[in-house]
């Protein structure tokens, strides 16, 4: 079973400033796809960024990049020049990558209540 | 436009009753999803189907009932068997279970019991 650790409940932040949010999973799987999903006040679920484990690039998405540290089980999302549509809970997921695997859904953390100050 | 489309936004019913949830997309996405969100807490999956007339049970399946007799349509009941039915349903598909692993989300149902 894979579990997903978002440590931070909350962070705010001034506008135009970078953030980044943390994420640790736990898997024995050796391939897997990591998510940042976004949801705002509307509830809406809203796919940021996604990350291949087999690949060390780390996935960018305009202001949105991660840090993928396989070895270390993390991937945090880093927002630069924060804006206050950013305001949202932000989500980590993982799904493993084996045959099949992508239908066995996602496993989410708890998520990050992100706010952007004026 | 393609989507996922959930209705009703809110949904409130008694205690003891049991209530369908609706879930249709229509963009031919094989596998379609369930997950129930609570207040500080992420997403937790209920059911998943991958394809027609298919569906498995997901970490928190008790108390649910699901059926996929169309590939557009995975609807979601909620039995009164349910000890705490009061959440934020969110459905979810992708297009094929083994070589996309990105779920696209509907809006969401807010189901009060009393």
């Amino acid at each position: 079973a894979q579990t997903v650790t978002q440590s931070q409940p909350e962070m705010s932040v001034q506008e135009a400033e970078t953030v980044t949010l943390s994420c640790t999973y736990d898997t024995s799987e050796s391939n897997y796809y990591l998510f940042w999903y976004k949801q705002p006040p509307s509830r809406q679920m809203i796919l940021v960024i996604r990350q291949e484990a087999y690949k060390q690039q780390n996935a960018t998405e305009n202001r949105f990049s991660v840090n993928f540290q396989k070895a270390a089980k993390s991937f945090s999302l880093k927002i630069s020049d924060s804006q206050l549509g950013d305001t949202a809970m932000y989500f980590c997921a993982f799904i493993p990558m084996y045959s099949g695997g992508g239908a066995d859904g996602l496993t989410f953390g708890k998520g990050t209540h992100l706010i952007i100050q004026p | 436009d393609g989507g996922i489309t959930q209705s009703p936004k809110y949904l409130f019913r008694k205690e003891g009753q049991n209530v369908t949830l609706s879930c249709e997309q229509n963009l031919n996405h094989d596998a379609m999803y369930w997950y129930r969100q609570d207040p500080g807490q992420g997403l937790r999956l209920i059911y998943y189907s991958q394809i027609v007339n298919d569906f498995q049970k997901g970490d928190i399946a008790e108390g649910y009932s699901v059926s996929r007799e169309k590939k557009e349509s995975f609807p979601l009941t909620v039995t009164s068997a349910q000890k705490n039915p009061t959440a934020f349903y969110l459905c979810a598909s992708s297009p094929r279970p083994d070589n996309s692993y990105e779920q696209y989300f509907g809006p969401g149902t807010r189901l009060t019991v009393t």
